[in-house]
């Protein structure tokens, strides 16, 4: 079975800086994805980025990018010059190989970004 | 470009009483998802629909039953509802297997 440890209840970051979200799955399969999703305080889970384990780059969209280390089994979310809007709680999801998306979600990490 | 639409946006029940959520997708998806998000547990998933025609269950299934009535359309229905069925509901979907998946607003359901 798959498991994703997002280990960061909480992150507090100050406009136009960095900010890494932190994330590790465990699973024996070679093939998975890896997804980060954002949730604003109005509730909506909105895509943001994702990895598959044979990509040879990491992903990038945009200021979100994320820093895959397959060996540690990690896939962190790194955003770039945070803005206000960024403040939101963030899920890191990992879809087995089985050819269906049923994403495995990690209790999340609610990022705040103060002025 | 509607994507996920769920109804309805809010419900209280009562224990024992009986209700449906509705789902419909107009991204010619083939596979569904019900998810619920509880405070510090993510989301869950209860059942999905990896097409038309299949249902099948996710990690949390007890106490509910889905009904994929087309492709555009996934319903979940509670019963009998409890206390510990409280819970937001979220409905999804998606095309393929590496593409995301798409969330409707969803559903605050609350049982008394």
């Amino acid at each position: 079975a798959q498991k994703i440890t997002q280990t960061q209840p909480g992150m507090f970051v100050q406009e136009k800086e960095a900010v890494t979200l932190d994330c590790t799955y465990d699973t024996s399969d070679p093939s998975y994805g890896l997804f980060w999703y954002k949730q604003p305080s109005s509730g909506e889970m909105i895509f943001l980025i994702y990895q598959g384990s044979y990509d040879q780059q990491n992903a990038t969209e945009g200021r979100y990018s994320l820093n895959f280390q397959k060996a540690r089994k990690s896939a962190n979310l790194v955003i770039s010059a945070s803005q206000l809007g960024d403040s939101a709680m963030y899920f890191c999801a990992m879809r087995p190989p089985s050819g269906y998306s049923t994403l495995t979600f990690g209790k999340g990490t609610m990022l705040l970004v103060s002025p | 470009n509607a994507g996920v639409t769920q109804t309805p946006k809010f419900q209280v029940l009562k224990t024992g009483q009986s209700m449906t959520l509705q789902c419909a997708q107009d991204m010619n998806h083939n596979s569904m998802y019900w998810y619920r998000q509880d405070p510090g547990m993510g989301l869950r998933l209860i059942y999905y629909s990896a097409s038309e025609g299949t249902t099948d269950k996710g990690e949390v299934p007890n106490g509910y039953n889905v009904s994929r009535l087309n492709k555009r359309e996934f319903s979940l229905r509670l019963e009998s509802a409890a206390p510990s069925q409280t819970s937001v509901y979220f409905c999804a979907s998606t095309g393929t297997a590496n593409s995301p998946l798409h969330f409707g607003n969803g559903t605050r359901l609350t049982v008394t």
